[in-house]
């Protein structure tokens, strides 16, 4: 099975601060992989597919790169409502796998 | 609008068995492949298996290990998944959520289309 290697598990960084996280897969996924956004209590939000694609009425200063085994997602300039926690999900093939979580706090 | 409505969760004693159930509603249900996923509370988010748009071809992640069974009724737009043998780490929310095709070839991607999810607790 593919394995996903997310970094860092949680991160605290100001309002307006530029903050992102990775993603290692632990074989070449191409650009199968997304990036999703879990509030508590709330089923995750799709946020980015298909590595860079922004997913429709997602806001810009959200956004993802990478191809391959590394992959990065960036919030451009962190907001109060982007308290969650984050995780990359690969699909390369019919098993698929999410990376550990991304907890993301407002210092 | 596309709806998933998950049910079936509860308390289950170690070994034993609980299905639940995932109404669809607001697309053509037969169209997708279909995925469960669960969370452990407080954890992350844990693949558990996928079902193709017509039932013919069924993956699962390892950690099942013959005890779960995924299945679907397309004459009544619901997903099922069938859990024997219960253990305590089995305990999670678990979410039925659709893929963005048929699942019938080599790729099963999830979209945005995810039910609020039903709470199973495996304890004596």
């Amino acid at each position: 099975d593919i394995q996903m290697t997310q970094s860092p598990s949680s991160l605290s960084a100001s309002v307006g601060d530029r903050v992102t996280i990775t993603c290692q897969a632990s074989q070449d996924i191409s650009n199968s992989l997304n990036w999703y956004q879990q509030k508590p209590g709330n089923a995750p939000n799709l946020l980015i597919f298909d590595a860079s694609n922004l997913n429709t009425g997602v806001p810009s200063r959200f956004s993802g790169g990478g191809y391959g085994t590394h992959f990065t997602f960036t919030i451009s300039s962190l907001q109060p409502e982007d308290v969650a926690t984050y995780f990359c999900l690969q699909h390369i093939n019919l098993l698929l796998t999410f990376g550990g979580g991304t907890k993301v706090e407002i210092k | 609008q596309v709806q998933l409505l998950e049910s079936g969760g509860g308390v289950a004693q170690p070994g034993t068995s609980l299905r639940l159930s995932c109404a669809a509603s607001g697309f053509s249900f037969g169209d997708y492949g279909v995925h469960w996923v669960r969370q452990a509370p407080g954890k992350g988010l844990q693949w558990v298996a996928v079902i193709s748009h017509d039932g013919s071809n069924e993956y699962y992640a390892d950690f099942v290990q013959g005890r779960f069974t995924i299945s679907r009724d397309n004459s009544k737009n619901t997903l099922f998944l069938q859990m024997k043998s219960l253990r305590a780490d089995d305990t999670a929310v678990y979410y039925c959520a659709k893929a963005l095709g048929y699942c019938a070839g080599a790729s099963c991607p999830l979209g945005d289309d995810w039910g609020q999810g039903t709470l199973v607790t495996v304890s004596s």
